[in-house]
């Protein structure tokens, strides 16, 4: 069946890195734009970043840009976000999102994995 | 402060209607960007349940429904269940920022 399962998460120290993972499967993984919302504890819905389905494009939430890198690699049915230079204000699940048409790079999210949780804390 | 502008908080009784509110401006969904709608119930991952303003995809119940007019969407539930206590966003595309999605800071729906 479609599926999304993020892993990678984790405690990690302030300034530290973090990659994150999104393994694809049930679907034409390169075919979709996939994109990144994170959900602080508590709080609401927010949105990441997005990269094209061929890589080619790729868009920052401003509260992530220059530290954040969305990439992906098609022969592997694998969605990555590498995080840097941390703080706690990163502190949230993170989601991996599938655009729900192929070939739309903005549009409705209709596939979304479990969550990772990522705490960022000395 | 979210771009897109939700009430905290909504509440009905089994078998009523309600409504969720999703106000933005000129740049989102005042420009004709497709709005669309999750539910979060506790603990789980968001689910898509009204894309492109009123389209419900495989599965969602025609209890569920969306609308826009001008700056702002709405997202209706009618006969109410308790099953349907849950967060929902809203979300759309804004033009002012930097290739960026916005959604609604979330609406809790509690059926009394």
């Amino acid at each position: 069946q479609v599926q999304l399962v993020e892993s990678g998460g984790g405690v990690v120290q302030p300034g530290r890195s973090l990659r994150l993972s999104c393994a694809a499967s049930g679907f034409t993984f390169s075919s979709y734009a996939m994109h990144w919302v994170r959900q602080a504890p508590g709080k609401g819905l927010e949105w990441v970043a997005v990269i094209s389905y061929d890589g080619s494009n790729k868009y920052y939430a401003d509260s992530v840009k220059g530290r954040f890198t969305i990439s992906r690699d098609n022969s592997k049915n694998t969605l990555y976000l590498q995080m840097s230079s941390l703080t706690a204000e990163d502190t949230a699940v993170y989601y991996c999102a599938r655009a729900r048409r192929d070939g739309y790079t903005f549009d409705a999210f209709d596939i979304w994995g479990q969550g990772t949780m990522v705490t960022v804390s000395s | 402060q979210s771009v897109l502008t939700q009430p905290p908080s909504v509440s009905g009784a089994p078998g009523q209607r309600v409504t969720i509110s999703c106000t933005g401006s000129s740049s989102n969904i005042g420009a004709d960007y497709d709005v669309h709608w999750y539910q979060q119930l506790p603990g789980t991952a968001p689910k898509l349940l009204i894309y492109g303003y009123n389209n419900r995809p495989s599965g969602v119940p025609d209890r569920f429904s969306g609308s826009k007019s001008g700056t702002s969407a709405s997202l209706a539930i009618t006969g109410l269940q308790a099953e349907d206590e849950a967060d929902y966003y809203c979300q759309s595309y804004d033009s002012s920022l930097s290739g960026s999605v916005v959604f609604g800071g979330g609406t809790k729906l509690t059926v009394l």
